[in-house]
Formats: structure tokens, sequence, C-alpha cells
């Protein structure tokens, strides 16, 4: 593909139910990086996957928040029992490694979540 | 873990002059640097980054200083348009195993 692409590109849910963001990196990256930005607000560190695994789960806000990736290279974000205080835009990036010059991130267009 | 600190949060400058945003981070495994720019409702782009073996990037009206003993960075921006307004972000990262970013600058430039 052209870039990274996520899906979908809005979504409206009700406080309380379960989503799933998803995002395809850039063909052959093994890097993808989750971000979080809240309107007018930087971004905000959530996970990153290395191949299949993600060395570092730091930035997930609470046990609510879970990413797994397949094959290394599809990835999902999934947020259960939604709060008004996950509105935000979901951002995925990818990198063809971590490392070198193989490091520059790409950004997906972003998830625009908004939890009524 | 890595902190990463940015100034000035919003700028405006106008046309024609310079524009200079700085980050401090803390982390000294760092060594990886981009800065990106983010326009009203889009992604961020990445601009320019620099890599700690470096001292100075420069790519036409955009450069980018490293100083790894004091850990801070910069980004410079020449001969500013209005297409150049938009939030800038930097951000630190220690072989690209995870990035911290700064909270921004908002940069105008007035014609």
């Amino acid at each position: 593909g052209a870039g990274v692409s996520q899906s979908p590109s809005n979504k409206v849910t009700e406080k309380g139910k379960d989503v799933e963001l998803r995002c395809d990196p850039i063909s052959g990256h093994t890097a993808l990086y989750w971000y979080r930005q809240s309107l007018g607000q930087g971004l905000e560190f959530l996970i990153y996957f290395q191949g299949n695994s993600a060395p570092d789960k730091s930035g997930l806000p609470s046990d609510r928040f879970s990413a797994e990736r397949t094959g290394g290279s599809v990835s999902t974000l999934t947020i259960q029992r939604t709060q008004q205080e996950d509105s935000a835009v979901y951002l995925c990036a990818s990198s063809a490694g971590a490392g070198g010059s193989t490091d520059t991130q790409y950004f997906g267009p972003g998830t625009r979540l908004t939890v009524l | 873990g890595e902190n990463v600190e940015q100034h000035p949060s919003t700028l405006s400058v106008q046309e024609g002059d310079s524009a200079v945003i700085k980050c401090t981070y803390s982390d000294s495994a760092s060594n990886y640097f981009p800065w990106y720019k983010q326009e009203l409702g889009k992604r961020p782009q990445l601009i320019i980054d620099i890599r700690s073996n470096v001292g100075e990037k420069k790519d036409q009206r955009i450069a980018v200083t490293l100083n790894k003993t004091a850990k801070h960075f910069s980004l410079h921006i020449t001969e500013t348009q209005p297409e150049d307004s938009a939030v800038y972000f930097c951000a630190a990262s220690p072989y690209g195993q995870n990035f911290v970013f700064g909270p921004g600058t908002r940069l105008s430039v007035l014609p």
C-alpha cells in the first residue's frame, strides 16, 4: 500500500460499549505504534510492536485498553467499556524497524473516536 | 523514562522572518530526534530528523541542531511562509523503540 491506513476514520459509540480500531501499516514495516491525541493536545504514546510482540505497553492508560498484532502486519486496538474521556483521535504509525535509518515513523490518518 | 519539553507553546512571526523551536530531553539513551508538522485535521508529517552522531542537519529552509551534552535540540525555519503555519512536534527515541513527543508548538506566520 501507499501508506499507513486506519479504519474506521470516524467512530461514534455510546459509553460502556466496546470498540475496535484497525491499523494497516506500510507493507514490510516491522515496527508499529499507537498514539492518542486529544483535541488540541500532543501525542500520547500507547503501545509499540516489533513484529507481533509488544515490548513496551507502558502507555496503555488502563486495563480497558488492549492491542494485538498478528502476522506482523495488521494491528487492532480494543477499548472495552468506553468512557467519555476516551474520546480522541487514535493515530497509528509504522516504521521499517527499530534502529539506524529504518526508524522513521509514518503516520496513518487516524480514527476519531467519540464516546457519547 | 524519557521526558521531552518543548518551547515556546505558541509562536507568531512575520512572513520572511525565522522561527526557532527548542526541545529538551532527559534520557541519554535517546539517539533519534524527529520533528513533525501537523496541519489542522491532518496527520503528523515528518519534516526533518537528526541522529545522535551528528550535530546539525539542513534541508532547504529547515535545519535541526542537536547538543547531546546539554540534551537539547532545536528546529530552525528560515524565510517563513504562510504555509509553514501549523503545530510542530519534536520527539525523542532510543533506537526507534518508543517515541516520546513534546507538547507541540503552534506556529503562526503572519502575512
